[in-house]
Order: structure tokens, then sequence, then C-alpha cells
């Protein structure tokens, strides 16, 4: 079945590159996505990168896609406290519903 | 950006009642919308996709009947919890993309707490 699975846990220094990591096993997803979840709130869509892309860069925000590994990852640069949060990688599965299967999570703890 | 609205944000009801929790698209239309239970520390489960005009469809292992959803127009579902029980606390989280847009992001709500006593 699909599974998408991540590190559970990442503490950086402020100011220190993120680098958040993330498997995959649907070969056909056309999307991935991470998300980002601060306590009690709902998730917020960070970035989303085609399957048919290798790199996408938003700001602060970089996706790498090595999609011959299905490794998946989501570098922030310049780590602020901010950014602590948990943060979720998902899959698109294929059958054009849209629908996401989820990574645990990995918990982001940014420290001074 | 497309919002969705989720509300109420948090409800505390006595185990035997049922509960309805609100989800909106505010600014796109939507004929899918996804409803998510999230227990602590873990990730999101897909509990079913409503569809707007029809029945929803449910994942394995959850209960149609006790969680009632209903997609009435193009921006509104909701879920209900029939007679609720503590086990059914849980974050319960919605989601929607736009229809008219191919292979668009999902966009979530900021989700329910439910606390049954």
């Amino acid at each position: 079945g699909e599974d998408v699975e991540q590190s559970l846990f990442l503490s950086v220094r402020e100011g220190d590159s993120s680098v958040i990591n993330c498997t995959y096993t649907d070969s056909s997803s056309t999307y991935l996505y991470w998300y980002k979840q601060e306590p009690g709130a709902g998730l917020q869509l960070l970035t989303y990168i085609f399957s048919n892309m290798d790199m996408k860069q938003d700001q602060r925000l970089t996706v790498l896609l090595n999609k011959k590994d299905k490794h998946l990852s989501l570098r922030i640069a310049d780590t602020q406290t901010g950014d602590s949060a948990i943060y979720f990688c998902a899959e698109s599965l294929s059958g054009g519903y849209n629908k996401l299967i989820f990574g645990a999570g990995t918990r982001l703890a940014v420290h001074p | 950006g497309a919002v969705v609205s989720q509300h109420p944000s948090r409800v505390i009801c006595k185990s035997g009642t049922s509960v309805k929790i609100e989800c909106r698209s505010l600014d796109f239309q939507a004929t899918t919308m996804f409803w998510y239970r999230q227990f602590p520390k873990q990730s999101l489960m897909l509990m079913a996709t409503s569809n707007e005009g029809s029945k929803a469809t449910y994942e394995q292992g959850v209960e149609k009947d006790k969680f009632l959803i209903n997609h009435a127009s193009l921006t509104l579902s909701t879920l209900t919890v029939t007679s609720a029980h503590p086990e059914d606390s849980s974050f319960y989280i919605c989601s929607a993309s736009p229809s008219d847009i191919h292979n668009s992001p999902l966009h979530f709500g900021n989700g329910t707490r439910l606390t049954v006593t």
C-alpha cells in the first residue's frame, strides 16, 4: 500500500538551515506536498512540487525531488523560531481524486 | 489564496450526544471535500471524501453511520459525529481544493478539537 515516511524530530540552531526528509512509495504520485502545522492549528500549505520537477524554490524554502529514489526534501534557509512546528510530507494518489497520504510529521525545534 | 473555514474550532460534549462540524470554502467552489482525523502526535488519517450532491465515500474502517457527512452545496460540507463517545475525542480537519482548477493543492481548515466527556 501507499506509505510516506519521515523522521520524527529535528533540532536546529536559529539562523542555520533545516532539511526535512521524506520518502514515499507511490511512483505514480502526481504532486508532493509540504504542510506546516503549528500547535492546535490546522495545516498550512507551504509548497508543493509536480512529479516531473526536480527542484522548486520559493523564498526561504527549497524542495528537492528525487523521483528515482522516491525521496523528497524540504530545506528552510535561515531558520527562525517562528519556523518551529510540525512539517508533514504528503503525496497525492494517482486517480485524480486529490486524496493525500501523509507522513507522520517531523517536529522542528529551533533553538537560539 | 483559497480559504477553508471550519466551525467550531473547539467543542466539548457529553457522551451520547451528536456534534456537527461545518467546513466551508470561502472563496471558491469545491465539488469534493475531504475529512481527516488526527490523533495526538500522529499524522492525519483520511476518513471520508465528501461529494457535492451525492453520498460520501468512506475509508475502510470508518463507520458511515457514526460519522454522517452532508455536502449540500458547492461551498459547504458537514460532518456529524453521532452518539459521541470518549474515544471519538480527536482533532477533525477538513480540506478542499477549487473544482475548476485541475490538480489544485488541498487547503485545510483550522480543525475542530472535539472532546467527549
